[in-house]
Protein backbone atom coordinates (compact mmCIF):
# COMPACT_ATOMS: atom_id res chain seq x y z
CA UNK A 1 0.00 0.00 0.00
CA UNK A 2 1.00 3.64 -0.50
CA UNK A 3 1.96 5.48 2.33
CA UNK A 4 0.12 9.17 3.36
CA UNK A 5 1.44 11.51 0.82
CA UNK A 6 1.27 15.48 1.15
CA UNK A 7 1.85 17.97 -1.36
CA UNK A 8 2.90 20.01 -1.94
CA UNK A 9 6.29 19.63 0.05
CA UNK A 10 7.65 22.75 -0.30
CA UNK A 11 5.71 26.13 -0.25
CA UNK A 12 7.20 29.50 -0.05
CA UNK A 13 4.49 32.38 0.90
CA UNK A 14 4.31 35.84 2.22
CA UNK A 15 2.35 37.45 4.74
CA UNK A 16 -1.38 38.43 4.03
CA UNK A 17 -1.41 34.95 1.62
CA UNK A 18 -3.65 32.16 2.10
CA UNK A 19 -2.37 28.45 1.36
CA UNK A 20 -3.94 25.08 1.09
CA UNK A 21 -2.41 22.19 1.95
CA UNK A 22 -3.23 18.47 1.10
CA UNK A 23 -2.97 15.05 2.61
CA UNK A 24 -4.03 11.48 0.54
CA UNK A 25 -4.30 8.99 3.29
CA UNK A 26 -3.58 5.12 3.56
CA UNK A 27 -5.92 3.65 1.18
CA UNK A 28 -8.90 2.42 3.59
CA UNK A 29 -8.18 5.25 6.25
CA UNK A 30 -10.86 7.30 7.18
CA UNK A 31 -9.27 9.04 10.11
CA UNK A 32 -6.31 12.35 9.26
CA UNK A 33 -5.41 14.58 11.66
CA UNK A 34 -2.93 17.43 11.44
CA UNK A 35 0.20 18.76 13.08
CA UNK A 36 1.97 21.75 13.10
CA UNK A 37 6.12 21.02 13.80
CA UNK A 38 7.53 24.44 15.15
CA UNK A 39 11.26 24.50 16.73
CA UNK A 40 9.95 26.55 19.39
CA UNK A 41 6.63 24.79 19.64
CA UNK A 42 6.97 20.97 18.76
CA UNK A 43 3.78 19.12 17.53
CA UNK A 44 0.93 20.86 18.66
CA UNK A 45 -2.09 18.92 17.12
CA UNK A 46 -4.81 21.09 14.57
CA UNK A 47 -7.00 18.68 14.22
CA UNK A 48 -8.92 15.57 13.60
CA UNK A 49 -11.17 14.73 10.31
CA UNK A 50 -13.29 11.43 10.62
CA UNK A 51 -15.54 10.38 7.92
CA UNK A 52 -15.74 14.22 6.59
CA UNK A 53 -16.68 15.00 10.13
CA UNK A 54 -14.44 16.98 12.38
CA UNK A 55 -13.99 15.42 15.77
CA UNK A 56 -11.38 17.40 17.30
CA UNK A 57 -9.69 20.72 17.31
CA UNK A 58 -6.81 22.29 18.87
CA UNK A 59 -5.76 25.36 19.96
CA UNK A 60 -5.31 27.40 17.01
CA UNK A 61 -6.84 30.66 15.80
CA UNK A 62 -10.04 30.47 12.96
CA UNK A 63 -7.45 31.08 10.61
CA UNK A 64 -6.37 27.69 10.63
CA UNK A 65 -9.09 25.29 9.24
CA UNK A 66 -9.93 22.16 7.34
CA UNK A 67 -11.96 19.74 5.56
CA UNK A 68 -12.17 15.75 4.61
CA UNK A 69 -13.61 14.71 1.06
CA UNK A 70 -15.93 11.58 0.74
CA UNK A 71 -12.43 9.75 -0.28
CA UNK A 72 -11.10 10.54 3.11
CA UNK A 73 -8.37 12.86 1.56
CA UNK A 74 -8.35 16.03 3.33
CA UNK A 75 -6.91 19.95 2.83
CA UNK A 76 -5.75 22.43 5.66
CA UNK A 77 -6.29 26.16 4.54
CA UNK A 78 -4.32 28.59 6.63
CA UNK A 79 -5.55 32.47 6.00
CA UNK A 80 -3.68 35.80 6.31
CA UNK A 81 -0.79 33.81 6.76
CA UNK A 82 1.43 35.44 10.08
CA UNK A 83 5.59 34.88 10.06
CA UNK A 84 4.86 32.28 12.81
CA UNK A 85 2.92 30.51 10.84
CA UNK A 86 5.99 29.08 9.21
CA UNK A 87 6.60 25.44 10.05
CA UNK A 88 6.48 21.62 9.26
CA UNK A 89 2.83 20.77 8.57
CA UNK A 90 2.42 16.75 9.19
CA UNK A 91 -0.66 14.93 8.97
CA UNK A 92 -1.47 11.25 10.06
CA UNK A 93 -3.89 8.55 9.12
CA UNK A 94 -5.66 5.54 10.69
CA UNK A 95 -8.29 3.52 10.05
CA UNK A 96 -10.54 4.55 12.55
CA UNK A 97 -10.51 7.49 15.77
CA UNK A 98 -10.11 6.51 19.41
CA UNK A 99 -8.97 2.88 19.18
CA UNK A 100 -5.60 1.23 19.38
CA UNK A 101 -4.91 1.41 15.81
CA UNK A 102 -1.42 3.08 14.63
CA UNK A 103 -1.45 6.52 13.24
CA UNK A 104 0.91 6.55 9.84
CA UNK A 105 2.47 9.66 9.57
CA UNK A 106 3.15 11.50 5.86
CA UNK A 107 6.56 13.14 5.07
CA UNK A 108 5.17 16.43 5.78
CA UNK A 109 4.59 20.00 3.72
CA UNK A 110 7.64 23.21 4.90
CA UNK A 111 5.39 26.09 5.10
CA UNK A 112 8.02 29.40 4.89
CA UNK A 113 6.62 32.73 5.38
CA UNK A 114 8.20 35.51 4.33
CA UNK B 1 -5.14 19.00 29.31
CA UNK B 2 -2.39 16.01 29.12
CA UNK B 3 1.25 17.04 29.42
CA UNK B 4 4.44 14.82 27.99
CA UNK B 5 7.63 15.48 29.19
CA UNK B 6 11.06 14.66 27.77
CA UNK B 7 13.88 15.85 30.31
CA UNK B 8 16.48 14.88 27.42
CA UNK B 9 16.85 17.43 24.95
CA UNK B 10 20.08 15.60 23.12
CA UNK B 11 21.53 12.04 23.84
CA UNK B 12 24.33 9.89 22.79
CA UNK B 13 25.21 6.24 23.08
CA UNK B 14 27.82 4.21 21.17
CA UNK B 15 27.00 1.87 18.51
CA UNK B 16 25.85 -1.36 19.66
CA UNK B 17 25.53 0.01 23.36
CA UNK B 18 22.22 0.60 25.34
CA UNK B 19 20.56 3.77 25.80
CA UNK B 20 17.05 4.67 27.75
CA UNK B 21 15.40 7.79 26.88
CA UNK B 22 12.99 9.19 29.70
CA UNK B 23 9.34 10.32 29.05
CA UNK B 24 6.86 11.50 31.57
CA UNK B 25 3.11 12.43 31.37
CA UNK B 26 0.69 13.96 33.41
CA UNK B 27 -3.09 12.69 33.32
CA UNK B 28 -6.10 11.74 35.57
CA UNK B 29 -7.55 9.01 33.11
CA UNK B 30 -7.15 5.95 34.10
CA UNK B 31 -6.72 4.27 30.52
CA UNK B 32 -4.88 5.33 27.61
CA UNK B 33 -2.14 5.07 24.60
CA UNK B 34 1.30 5.52 25.51
CA UNK B 35 3.75 6.01 21.72
CA UNK B 36 7.28 6.53 21.20
CA UNK B 37 7.75 7.75 17.85
CA UNK B 38 11.34 8.27 15.38
CA UNK B 39 11.72 11.08 13.19
CA UNK B 40 14.85 10.50 11.22
CA UNK B 41 16.64 13.89 9.84
CA UNK B 42 14.40 15.02 7.03
CA UNK B 43 12.06 11.97 7.08
CA UNK B 44 8.88 11.35 7.84
CA UNK B 45 7.59 10.17 11.60
CA UNK B 46 7.43 6.16 12.29
CA UNK B 47 6.20 4.51 14.98
CA UNK B 48 8.45 2.44 17.33
CA UNK B 49 6.37 1.17 20.03
CA UNK B 50 3.41 1.44 21.61
CA UNK B 51 1.82 0.51 25.05
CA UNK B 52 -1.77 0.56 26.10
CA UNK B 53 -2.16 1.52 29.72
CA UNK B 54 -4.27 -0.86 31.16
CA UNK B 55 -1.53 -4.06 30.09
CA UNK B 56 1.33 -4.43 33.02
CA UNK B 57 3.70 -5.99 30.48
CA UNK B 58 6.03 -3.82 29.25
CA UNK B 59 5.54 -3.93 25.58
CA UNK B 60 8.55 -5.09 23.17
CA UNK B 61 9.52 -4.35 19.42
CA UNK B 62 12.74 -6.58 18.39
CA UNK B 63 15.51 -3.76 19.81
CA UNK B 64 12.95 -1.61 21.54
CA UNK B 65 11.52 -2.06 24.54
CA UNK B 66 9.40 0.28 27.07
CA UNK B 67 9.57 0.80 30.90
CA UNK B 68 6.11 1.96 31.93
CA UNK B 69 5.30 2.65 35.29
CA UNK B 70 2.00 3.91 35.49
CA UNK B 71 1.61 4.80 39.31
CA UNK B 72 4.65 7.04 38.21
CA UNK B 73 3.48 7.78 35.27
CA UNK B 74 6.88 6.97 33.02
CA UNK B 75 7.62 5.28 30.20
CA UNK B 76 11.15 5.02 29.12
CA UNK B 77 12.12 3.70 25.92
CA UNK B 78 15.28 1.59 26.06
CA UNK B 79 16.94 1.25 22.83
CA UNK B 80 19.97 -2.23 22.73
CA UNK B 81 22.58 -2.74 20.23
CA UNK B 82 22.70 0.80 19.11
CA UNK B 83 22.61 0.92 15.35
CA UNK B 84 23.90 3.93 13.24
CA UNK B 85 20.43 4.21 11.74
CA UNK B 86 18.61 5.00 14.82
CA UNK B 87 20.01 8.02 14.85
CA UNK B 88 17.32 10.78 15.25
CA UNK B 89 14.46 12.72 17.09
CA UNK B 90 12.57 10.64 19.26
CA UNK B 91 9.56 11.92 20.50
CA UNK B 92 7.24 10.22 23.29
CA UNK B 93 3.26 10.67 22.76
CA UNK B 94 0.12 10.05 24.85
CA UNK B 95 -3.46 9.82 23.57
CA UNK B 96 -6.57 9.31 25.01
CA UNK B 97 -9.40 7.08 24.80
CA UNK B 98 -11.38 9.74 24.73
CA UNK B 99 -10.38 12.33 22.32
CA UNK B 100 -10.51 10.71 18.98
CA UNK B 101 -6.41 10.43 17.57
CA UNK B 102 -4.76 14.00 19.50
CA UNK B 103 -1.53 12.76 20.52
CA UNK B 104 -0.08 14.96 22.51
CA UNK B 105 3.54 15.20 22.36
CA UNK B 106 6.60 15.68 24.32
CA UNK B 107 9.35 17.81 22.86
CA UNK B 108 11.52 14.91 21.68
CA UNK B 109 15.28 13.91 22.40
CA UNK B 110 17.76 14.21 19.69
CA UNK B 111 19.95 10.90 19.73
CA UNK B 112 23.47 10.51 17.95
CA UNK B 113 25.13 7.36 17.36
CA UNK B 114 28.71 7.08 17.04
CA UNK B 115 30.06 5.07 15.48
Amino acid sequence: KAGVTQTPRYLIKTRGQQVTLSCSPISGHRSVSWYQQTPGQGLQFLFEYFSETQRNKGNFPGRFSGRQFSNSRSEMNVSTLELGDSALYLCASSLASGGPETQYFGPGTRLLVL
Amino acid sequence: AQTVTQSQPEMSVQEAETVTLSCTYDTSESDYYLFWYKQPPSRQMILVIRQEAYKQQNATENRFSVNFQKAAKSFSLKISDSQLGDAAMYFCAYRSKNTGNQFYFGTGTSLTVIP
